[in-house]
């Protein structure tokens, strides 16, 4: 039982290049959400997802795209990536409670 | 609106009282959360109250909840250096299925 997985932990991008993380989780949770952590700003929810096949938008949206293809995975894509896009990312699955997976530091060049 | 707020640093001697606080704006959750986030690490459930909850101690941990004033704390008694973290607290919008943090209280014990 792994609980919440995120790959890749770090990756350096360029300005204007695209890539997708991904969750994955095997508790079988219908919730799962997608953060990023700035300094001094807490985490702040991009998009997140009630169940298979569905996504919806959090509060800071913008640059991002996501599916729910399996119910075990979330993807979080950035399709032509920016230096405010910066962050460490975290997903988190929910059931009665939140688990977070361990986090991606992203750093766009 | 959605706001979570809470202060950015607090610093404490080790072996005294820690106090986090955290202001919300929405008083329809159930419960609310506090988090903790060690160095270079994710998020980790650190205690929870029950919005009809005033106290609630759990070992060295004691949330204060204040409903009226939408106010939150946490204190951690006998402050130890392994205490330093970032403390986050969280509001679960039940309504909306969304988990709102506040900013964070970076937590710093010095010997």
């Amino acid at each position: 039982n792994a609980g919440v997985t995120q790959t890749p932990k770090f990756r350096v991008l360029k300005t204007g290049q695209s890539m997708t993380l991904l969750c994955a989780q095997d508790m079988n949770h219908e919730y799962m959400y997608w953060y990023r952590q700035d300094p001094g700003m807490g985490l702040r929810l991009i998009h997140y997802s009630v169940g298979e096949g569905t996504t919806a938008k959090g509060e800071v949206p913008d640059g991002y795209n996501v599916s729910r293809l399996k119910k075990q995975n979330f993807l979080l894509g950035l399709e032509s990536a920016a230096p405010s896009q910066t962050s460490v990312y975290f997903c988190a699955s929910r059931d009665y409670g939140y688990t977070f997976g361990s986090g991606t530091r992203l750093t766009v060049v | 609106g959605e706001d979570v707020e809470q202060s950015l640093f607090l610093s404490v001697r080790e072996g005294d009282s820690s106090v986090i606080n955290c202001t919300y704006t929405d008083s329809s959750s159930t419960y609310l959360y506090w988090y903790k986030q060690e160095p270079g690490a994710g998020l980790q459930l650190l205690t929870y109250i029950f919005s009809n909850m005033d106290m609630k101690q759990d070992q060295r941990l004691t949330v204060l909840l204040n409903k009226k004033d939408k106010h939150l704390s946490l204190r951690i008694a006998d402050t130890q250096t392994g205490d330093s973290a970032i403390y986050f607290c969280a509001d679960p919008k039940e309504n909306t299925d969304k988990l709102i943090f506040g900013t964070g209280t970076r937590l710093q014990v010095f010997p």
